[in-house]
């Protein structure tokens, strides 16, 4: 399969506890992104890479996000300090200066 | 401050009919636009997109028109067929393939066999 791959499909966690979610994009793209969304929203930016470098985040990415792109392949995005309106489905995806591809997301209840 | 609009939060269409979903934005300086189609619990998937230079593309069953003068856009898809039901996305950037995509908040399609 050579399509975006994210790990793990769902995640469950206490409020407080930490989670990092992985992204690996198609192998060729080296443009990599992260959405964020919500019921009954559209798929919100939180940031973006070109290679190793993270060239944009958003506001909704608070201090608690942190995402990495070590060596410009797979990508981490970690949430410290969980919140309960951190609940939501977490999207990946991976371009090469064409159509944005998908990931089929990580959904992060937060309890 | 919702840059993309998808005013219809659902549709419903006979199979073998045509579907229109519709999009408005505000932002003059998007310059190209993209239909996405999401499943529950799947990521979207990349549809059918269009430069701001051209007013029309079709790929098979799908068409995009693009009005600039009205920054408005439309997804038509002949004929609607009962796997086409899913909610559908528009989304527009400032620059292909640029850093981020502003999407809408979606259009649920039901195509009734």
């Amino acid at each position: 399969d050579t399509g975006v791959s994210q790990n793990p499909r769902h995640k469950i966690t206490k409020r407080g506890q930490n989670v990092t979610f992985r992204c690996d994009p198609i192998s060729e793209h080296n443009r990599l992104y992260w959405y964020r969304q919500t019921l009954g929203q559209g798929p919100e930016f939180l940031t973006y890479f070109q290679n190793e470098a993270q060239l944009e985040k958003s506001r909704l990415l608070s201090d608690r996000f942190s995402a990495e792109r070590p060596k410009g392949s797979f990508s981490t995005l970690e949430i410290q300090r969980t919140e309960q309106g951190d609940s939501a489905m977490y999207l990946c995806a991976s371009s090469s200066y064409r159509e944005a591809f998908f990931g089929q997301g990580t959904r992060l209840t937060v309890v | 401050d919702q840059q993309v609009k998808q005013n219809s939060p659902s549709l419903s269409v006979q199979e073998g009919r045509i579907s229109i979903l519709n999009c408005d934005y505000t932002n003059s300086m998007f310059d190209y636009f993209l239909w996405y189609k999401k499943y529950p619990a799947e990521g979207p998937t990349f549809l059918i997109s269009i430069s701001s230079i051209k007013d029309k593309n079709e790929d098979g069953r799908f068409t995009v028109f693009l009005n600039k003068s009205a920054k408005h856009l439309s997804l038509h898809i002949v004929p609607s067929q009962p796997g086409d039901s899913a909610v559908y996305f528009c989304a527009a950037s400032v620059l292909r393939g640029a850093n981020n995509l502003f999407f809408g908040t979606g259009t649920r399609l039901t195509v009734i066999p």
